[in-house]
């Protein structure tokens, strides 16, 4: 079974301009999800789409950030403009679930895009 | 809110044992551990729901006291591959949609 696809594996701009990830989830899997790792730190949850609709999204920084997931399968999350602080580590997950409360279903993570900006 | 995982680094010789534990403030509906290793993506490990059910990894052990709103992750006779970061994610009962709060990692260290 293949997994969470993402790519660009790494990516270097400066700050102010705009930036792309995009991630290819297990087939089947109804749940993504969009993390942010700073360095040392644990992911923090930015987006969860459950098919094509958000479910949460209360700690993604709207004025800069942006995600879609259109038509229920792979999803872009952008960056514009982006500032030093974004600086992280992206990674995108995906479950089984449909992302109901008490969940069962592991989450399964892609190798994550490292976003440096200067 | 964000778990509190201890320690924050372990250094072990192979084959000895360690306890990572995992601690909210909140009731908690189930606990998640995850390892990461430098450059790499997390690897689940196991879950651990209210009621007591498991899944996860045949080799670790983990337990949930849902009354102190604690885990602990038990890693027994370490191996090399043991070494990473370990993350638990914790979801809060009452909670409406699966949504997992990260701790800050114990960094695990099994040397020759």
């Amino acid at each position: 079974e293949a997994g969470v696809a993402q790519s660009p594996r790494y990516k270097i701009i400066e700050k102010r301009q705009s930036v792309a990830f995009w991630c290819n989830p297990i087939s089947g899997h109804a749940t993504l999800y969009w993390y942010q790792q700073i360095l040392g730190q644990g992911p923090k949850l930015l987006i969860q789409f459950q098919n094509n609709g958000v479910v949460d999204d209360s700690q993604l920084p709207k004025d800069r950030f942006s995600a879609e997931r259109l038509k229920g399968v792979d999803s872009t999350l952008k960056i514009q403009p982006a500032k030093l602080e974004d600086s992280a580590v992206y990674l995108c997950a995906s479950s089984l679930d449909k992302g109901t409360s008490g969940a069962k279903d592991t989450q399964y993570f892609g190798p994550g895009t490292r976003l440096t900006v200067l | 809110q964000q778990p509190v995982q201890s320690p924050q680094a372990v250094i072990l010789r192979e084959g000895e044992d360690a306890v990572i534990n995992c601690s909210s403030s909140k009731a908690l509906y189930s606990v998640h551990w995850y390892r990461q290793k430098h450059g790499e993506a997390p690897v689940f490990l196991m879950i651990l729901l209210k009621g007591g059910e498991q899944k996860g990894h045949e080799k670790i052990s983990a337990s949930f006291n849902e009354k102190k709103q604690q885990s602990s992750l038990y890693l027994t006779a370490s191996q090399l591959s043991y070494s990473g970061t370990y993350f638990c994610g914790t979801e809060d009962s009452g909670g409406s949609n699966y949504k997992l709060t990260f701790g800050k990692g114990t960094l695990l260290t099994v040397n020759p």
